[in-house]
This record gives structure tokens, C-alpha cells and sequence, in this order.
């Protein structure tokens, strides 16, 4: 099993930019998430999907943070423009049908200068 | 609302001693509860997990948990420490839904 694919794992950029975060999912997994680590906030849920479909996008912090899943097998989290608040680690997660386990991706390092 | 307490942002044991990290959940409702352990520039793995049965889980890695309802508790022990388990570890309570909601962490340090 390849696991959960994040690309890239570390990205740096200055303020103001696009950032664009992708992932990859576990084949067969029909729920993907989106999650953001800080050490002031610690790990927050930004969106979900299930079946490609966003189903609960409440964490997703402002209108600057846009997620889409245009297959099972990819998603997108963009940034646009970036600030320096947004640094943070950024996760994919995804997870079986039937099944309660979320499986993670490695993470993106997100620094904005 | 359910909420996860993780007692210990920082906790150190030697090496060969018994590891402790704390654990407390609130839910409204049967509570699933889960350890994620993170490894240094790595992901989130599961380490066990509670949904229904027997409230003593066993995970990987030597890792065990037990479910106490009357303390709202799952706390995360492993008789004998080693070196390799220096990490951050996570609790997390779900609702059988999709929503997870992590604790805070707790980073281990393994003394030699």
C-alpha cells in the first residue's frame, strides 16, 4: 500500500501568493479530510469529503481557503492569497467506507514569508 | 459537544519504565476513542482503537488502553518504555461520524 500521498512536503512562499496543497488518497477509500496543525491551535478539521462530495467545510477559515475533489483520487486544498498566519502543517487524510479509521498523509510544511 | 483532555503536554520516562499518557473524554454519546502517535516530520498513525466490546484494547507497538466509562477515561500505557517510542501522541473521540476531535498532544521523551 503506497498510504496517503502529499505533494509537496514543504513549501515556502511569500505572503500574498497561491498555494496550492494536493493529495492523493488510499485507493478504495471513499472519504478524504483535510486537516491544519498549529502549536497555538493544534490539529483542526477544515473539510470534508465524502464520494468526492464536500460535505462539511465549517473549519475551512475564510474565503482565502478553497478545497475541491474533482475524482476519488485527488483532491486540492488552495490558498490564494497566502498569509504568514497560514503556516502550518498541512494533512490529508483518508478513510474506507464502513469504517471508522482515518489514515494520514505524511503532511505539507507550509511557511508563508 | 465532545471534548478530549490530554493531561501533560510533555511527559518523561526512562527507558525500560512504565509509560503513562492521559486521556479524558466528554461526549453525549457512546464515545469511539482513538490514539495517533507522530513521529518526528511524519503523519498521524494509529496506535488502537475503542468502539464497542472489550475496553482493554491492545495496539501496536506494545500499546495498551482501557476504556473506563465511570471516569470518562482511555488512557494509553505500555509496561516498558524503549527509545523508539519517543513521539507525540494523540487522543481523539469520535461520534461514530466522520468528525474526530484530537486532543492537544502529549510528547514522550525516552531517557537512556
Amino acid at each position: 500500500d503506497a498510504g496517503v500521498i502529499q505533494s509537496p512536503r514543504h513549501e515556502v512562499t511569500e505572503m500574498g501568493q497561491e498555494v496550492t496543497l494536493r493529495c492523493k488518497p488510499i485507493s478504495g477509500h471513499n472519504s478524504l479530510f483535510w486537516y491544519r496543525q498549529t502549536m497555538m491551535r493544534g490539529l483542526e478539521l477544515l473539510i470534508y469529503f465524502n464520494n468526492n462530495v464536500p460535505i462539511d467545510d465549517s473549519g475551512m477559515p475564510e474565503d482565502r481557503f478553497s478545497a475541491k475533489m474533482p475524482n476519488a483520487s485527488f483532491s486540492t486544498l488552495k490558498i490564494q492569497p497566502s498569509e504568514p498566519r497560514d503556516s502550518a502543517v498541512y494533512f490529508c487524510a483518508s478513510r474506507p467506507a464502513g469504517t471508522d479509521t482515518q489514515y494520514f498523509g505524511p503532511g505539507t510544511r507550509l511557511t508563508v514569508l | 459537544a465532545q471534548s478530549v483532555t490530554q493531561l501533560g503536554s510533555h511527559v518523561s520516562v526512562s527507558e525500560g519504565a512504565l509509560v503513562l499518557l492521559r486521556c479524558n473524554y466528554s461526549s453525549s454519546v457512546p464515545p469511539y476513542l482513538f490514539w495517533y502517535v507522530q513521529y518526528p516530520n511524519q503523519g498521524l498513525q494509529l496506535l488502537l482503537k475503542y468502539t464497542t466490546g472489550a475496553t482493554l484494547v491492545k495496539g501496536i507497538n506494545g500499546f495498551e488502553a482501557e476504556f473506563k466509562k465511570s471516569e470518562t477515561s482511555f488512557h494509553l500505557t505500555k509496561p516498558s518504555a524503549h527509545m523508539s517510542d519517543a513521539a507525540e501522541y494523540f487522543c481523539a473521540v469520535s461520534d461514530a461520524t466522520y468528525k474526530y476531535i484530537f486532543g492537544t498532544g502529549t510528547r514522550l521523551k525516552v531517557l537512556a
